[in-house]
């Protein structure tokens, strides 16, 4: 069964960083991208990153551009999502999800919740 | 970037009633539509995907239409799962788009 849980959310306040990890399990990790997608509360979801399988490409929402960074570690089989700068408009749930080819998310998280807040 | 509409925001139906939703594209996608379903306590899942392609596991009451900017996902005879938020999404390019959602809900 594939499995995909998130961790590192929390409170956090502006301009500071925050980490959050997606362990993957019940598939193959190095064979798919994977993307951080998130969800403002009350409002809809908004993608926020993705990654090749091998990591050599990454791609942003200009809002996060040179603030989040997207990387993993195929060896451990974990997402991540570097937050740096943060702002209170980043505050959401962040679903970490993998993604085929076509660029459509078939499997997802449940999702860790954060707060940008003084 | 491609804003995605979503219509109706909210929909109330009963079980066993077929429904539709639409989405529309601020420009062509070609086919490069899916949908999603999202549902408290559960993880988002994908419904359709190229318009028209089932996900493995979608059951066959699920279907999507559509290419260009114009797409329909229909529901037919409404099961009590069904009911929750559907949204659509642009897979064509970068940055992904989704649209602003549909709440399905009990009539």
């Amino acid at each position: 069964e594939v499995q995909l849980v998130e961790s590192g959310g929390g409170l956090v306040q502006p301009g500071r960083s925050l980490k959050l990890s997606c362990a993957a399990s019940g598939f193959t990790f190095s064979n798919y991208g994977m993307a951080w997608v998130r969800q403002a509360p009350t409002k809809g979801l908004e993608w926020v990153a993705t990654i090749s399988y091998d990591g050599s490409s990454t791609y942003y929402r200009d809002s996060v551009k040179g603030r989040f960074t997207i990387s993993r570690d195929n060896a451990k089989s974990t997402l991540y999502l570097q937050m740096d700068s943060l702002r209170s408009e980043d505050t959401a749930t962040y679903y970490c999800a993998r993604h085929r080819k076509t660029n459509v998310m078939d499997a997802w998280g449940q999702g860790a919740s954060v707060t940008v807040s003084s | 970037d491609v804003q995605m509409t979503q219509s109706p925001s909210n929909l109330a139906a009963s079980p066993g009633e077929s429904v539709s939703i639409n989405c529309k594209a601020s420009k062509s996608i070609s086919k490069y539509l899916a949908w999603y379903q999202q549902k408290p306590g559960k993880a988002n899942k994908l419904l359709i995907y190229s318009g028209s392609t089932l996900q493995s596991g979608t059951p066959s009451r699920f279907s999507g239409s559509g290419s260009g900017t114009d797409f329909t996902l229909t529901i037919r005879n409404l099961e009590p799962e069904d009911f929750g938020l559907y949204y659509c999404q642009q897979h064509n390019e970068y940055p992904w788009t989704f649209g602003g959602g549909t709440k399905l809900e009990l009539k």
